[in-house]
Order: C-alpha cells, then sequence, then structure tokens
C-alpha cells in the first residue's frame, strides 16, 4: 500500500487560505468518505481536525473544512493563524481494510 | 476521560524485540479497534495495524507482516503491540490510537502519548 501523495509544503500569510491536497486510488480516498486529516505541532501528539471528508470533530474551528473530488481529498485552512503552523497528514481507509497515511504537509504561516 | 497511556521508551540491540502496551480508559475498550502507528525521527506517519478488542480480530500493513503481533488483555483493557526482528530502521515513536467499530466512521479521534523505541548497538 502506497502512501497518500501530500505536497510537502505550503505556505500563507496570515488571514489568508490556504488548501493542501491528498492523492489516492481508487482503492482508498476514491472509494470510501473516510478521509481524516491530522495537525502535528513539532513533538506533540496528532490532532484529529477533519474527519469522514468533511466533518469537524467538537472543539475544532470552523476555519478548517475538508472536500473531496474522485481520488484527491483537500484539507482547507482559511483565516490562517501563527499557531496553524504545523504538520498536516491526511488518512484514508482501503478496500483491504487497511489505513494508510500521507507524507505530510508542513504548513508554514509568513 | 478518554485515555490512552503506554508504556515508556525502551532502548533494545538490534535483532531483539520490543512489546509496547496501551491502557485505555475513560471508555468502553471493546466499542473500539486500536491502531499502531509510528512515526521515524524526523518522518511522517506509518501506519502499522489493527486488533479488534472483542473478539481479537486483526489486521497488519504488509510491510510488517511477519514480524508484528497485536494482542489485547480485555480485562485490564489493554492493548500490545510486539515488534521482532529490530533493525536501526524501527527507531521510532509509536502510539497507539482508537478508531470506533461503527463501519459509518473511520477516524483516529484519541491517541497514545506516544512511545521512542531506540535501535541501537
Amino acid at each position: 500500500q502506497s502512501a497518500l501523495t501530500q505536497p510537502a509544503s505550503v505556505s500563507g500569510s496570515p488571514g489568508q487560505s490556504i488548501t493542501i491536497s491528498c492523492t489516492g486510488t481508487s482503492s482508498d480516498v476514491g472509494a470510501y468518505n473516510h478521509v481524516s486529516w491530522y495537525q502535528q505541532h513539532p513533538g506533540k501528539v496528532p490532532k484529529l481536525m477533519i474527519y469522514d471528508v468533511s466533518n469537524r470533530p467538537s472543539g475544532v474551528s470552523d476555519r478548517f473544512s475538508g472536500s473531496k473530488f474522485d481520488n484527491t481529498a483537500s484539507l482547507t485552512i482559511s483565516g490562517l493563524q501563527a499557531e496553524d503552523e504545523a504538520d498536516y497528514y491526511c488518512s484514508s481507509y482501503t478496500n483491504r481494510d487497511t489505513w494508510v497515511f500521507g507524507g505530510g504537509t508542513k504548513l508554514t504561516v509568513l | 476521560q478518554v485515555q490512552l497511556v503506554q508504556s515508556g521508551a525502551e532502548v533494545k540491540e538490534p535483532g531483539a524485540s520490543v512489546k509496547v502496551s496501551c491502557r485505555a480508559s475513560g471508555y468502553i475498550f471493546s466499542d473500539y479497534y486500536m491502531h499502531w502507528v509510528r512515526q521515524a525521527p524526523g518522518q511522517g506517519l506509518e501506519w502499522m495495524g489493527w486488533i479488534n478488542p472483542n473478539s481479537g480480530g486483526k489486521q497488519y500493513a504488509q510491510k510488517f507482516q511477519g514480524r508484528v503481533t497485536m494482542t489485547r488483555d480485555t480485562s485490564i483493557s489493554t492493548a500490545f503491540m510486539e515488534l521482532s526482528r529490530l533493525t536501526y530502521d524501527d527507531t521510532a515513536v509509536y502510539y497507539c490510537a482508537r478508531v470506533p467499530r461503527d463501519v459509518g466512521t473511520a477516524m483516529f479521534d484519541y491517541w497514545g502519548q506516544g512511545t521512542l523505541v531506540t535501535v541501537s548497538s
């Protein structure tokens, strides 16, 4: 199972919006609405930000949103804030009853 | 409150095995699959496998087949992950994370604090 494809890095200025893509295949991202996104600050435990493509857990800012088209899922962060600077990972359930992560994207807030 | 508390850091020699535990509290242990995810220094997250605490059923990533064993002890709400024939590339932080058994949703909603396993001679 190959890792999902994410850009290595993205950046944006405070107040701007950015989008991180996550490309898989018809066996994972394209097959199920079970894509989730995680935020990880250095030295910290990953935190769930989006689940099942577009759902936000309680307590997660509505500046975070998710979507999917075909084999590509996306995470959008609007109104960028300094605290959003972190690594972001997507994950998907697969048709082999396994899970797979993306390689991760480093978000820099300029 | 939900908590996943993992065992402490380990240092192992190449070729040895390591067993990491993950004690769950604050929820019904059997209602959630337990997954294991690892992260090598400076690298991304890598999914290793899951165990169903209710049935003991499990599924491993192909990469770890034959080398990983996931078990659980429902009497103490604890999951275990044992990795054998360690190499330097197995140096990583190992996390446990739960996923609801509800097939309508799939997410790692709570994570353990991580266990650093260092392979060194």
